[in-house]
Formats: C-alpha cells, sequence, structure tokens
C-alpha cells in the first residue's frame, strides 16, 4: 500500500539559507500535518492542511511558511535557517473525514551547519 | 506545558514477559488517544487506539487500558519480543470539539527486549 511520501531524506544547510521540504500524502487522504522532531525531544506539531487549506496552526516560526497543492502534495519552506532548526520533519496525512489515524512518512533530517 | 506526558525516558524487559508503558495527560477534552512505534531513522508507526468511550482495546499482543478520571493511560505487550524495542509514542487529540486531527505527542519511552 502506497504511504506517505517526503523529500528530501536527508538536508544539509547552512546558517541563513532556505529550505523547501515535499510531502506526499497517501492518495485520497484530505489532510496533511507537519510535525518537528528535535533530538531527544517529542514531535511537536507545526502546522496542519484540509482541503488545500490551512487548518490548524501550532509552534511554527514566522520563517516557516507552508501550503498545500491541488493535488494534495504540501511543501513547508523554511527561511532564514538558524541552528536550532535542525530537526527530524515529520509529515503525516489522514482521512479526516473519517476520522481516521495519522499515517507519517520517515521525515527530513535538516542539518543547518 | 507538556500536556502529555511519558515519565520514563527508557524501559528493559526480558523476552516473553510483559512490558508496560505508561502515559498521563492533563487536557480533559482530549477524546481520542493513539500509541505510535518509532524505529530509528523512520516516521513513527500506528500500533493501536482508543477512544474515550472506551477503557481498554486490544489487538494481538498489544492492549491499551484507559482511566478517564486519572488521566492515565497504559500499552501492554504481552509477550515481549525483541522486535518490540523502539521508541514508543503516546499520542492524544480533541476530536470533539476542535476536530482538526492534530495529534499532541509525549516524550516517548525507548523499550528495549533482551532475548
Amino acid at each position: 500500500a502506497a504511504g506517505v511520501i517526503q523529500s528530501p531524506r536527508h538536508l544539509i544547510k547552512e546558517k541563513r539559507e532556505t529550505a523547501t521540504l515535499k510531502c506526499y500524502p497517501i492518495p485520497r487522504h484530505d489532510t496533511v500535518y507537519w510535525y518537528q522532531q528535535g533530538p531527544g525531544q517529542d514531535p511537536q506539531f507545526l502546522i496542519s492542511f484540509y482541503e488545500k487549506m490551512q487548518s490548524d496552526k501550532g509552534s511554527i516560526p514566522d520563517r516557516f511558511s507552508a501550503q498545500q497543492f491541488s493535488d494534495y502534495h504540501s511543501e513547508l519552506n523554511m527561511s532564514s535557517l538558524e541552528l536550532g532548526d535542525s530537526a527530524l520533519y515529520f509529515c503525516a496525512s489522514s482521512d479526516r473525514g473519517r476520522g481516521e489515524k495519522l499515517f507519517f512518512g520517515s521525515g527530513t533530517q535538516l542539518s543547518v551547519l | 506545558d507538556q500536556q502529555v506526558k511519558q515519565n520514563s525516558p527508557s524501559l528493559s524487559v526480558q523476552e516473553g514477559r510483559i512490558s508496560i508503558l505508561n502515559c498521563d495527560y492533563t487536557n480533559s477534552m482530549f477524546d481520542y488517544f493513539l500509541w505510535y512505534k518509532k524505529y530509528p531513522a523512520e516516521g513513527p508507526t500506528f500500533l493501536i487506539s482508543i477512544s474515550s468511550i472506551k477503557d481498554k482495546n486490544e489487538d494481538g499482543r498489544f492492549t491499551v487500558f484507559l482511566n478517564k478520571s486519572a488521566k492515565h493511560l497504559s500499552l501492554h505487550i504481552v509477550p515481549s519480543q525483541p522486535g518490540d524495542s523502539a521508541v514508543y509514542f503516546c499520542a492524544a487529540s480533541d476530536q470533539g470539539s476542535s476536530n482538526t486531527g492534530k495529534l499532541i505527542f509525549g516524550q516517548g519511552t525507548t523499550l528495549q527486549v533482551k532475548p
């Protein structure tokens, strides 16, 4: 069965650079979630989209933005990167209309040097 | 403000024995609880869930118990197997009021099952 696809798997950037993370949800899932997991920490909710509209917002810095496109894939754009942005970024998708659980991708490991 | 807490960072059990992972929450609006399992370099994988209208849900070797009055849930794995060694995250959501599906995670418990 198709799963949530994230790209790239690994990304190395320098301070003040920008990064774009991509997420392709499971087909027919209508909701995408972004989470950030720092070293030794629990996944922190950043933002979610339902039917291409922003649905909920968590602890996402103003330097970050995200959107969901017409094909339901989502991109997380990160600008003016800081050392503290180094983390594992997970995308998850769900069929929210059915109240289903979240399915997670394998994550993008972002390292800011 | 940690709304979902897993106070045991790690747990070590012998193969064949029971593993009990605990989770506490503070938000009384949470009405749906899940356990996820995570291996290194992989995303969390759904394990089992429970709605607040139930106090127990069982799936094979995995059972989740919910005590709403104590705002406590636990995951029992019986019998434990070495392949169960992973990080286990407790998660909760408020499906009733907001229904955005957002999950709030605990800090995770690293389970090691020794052969």
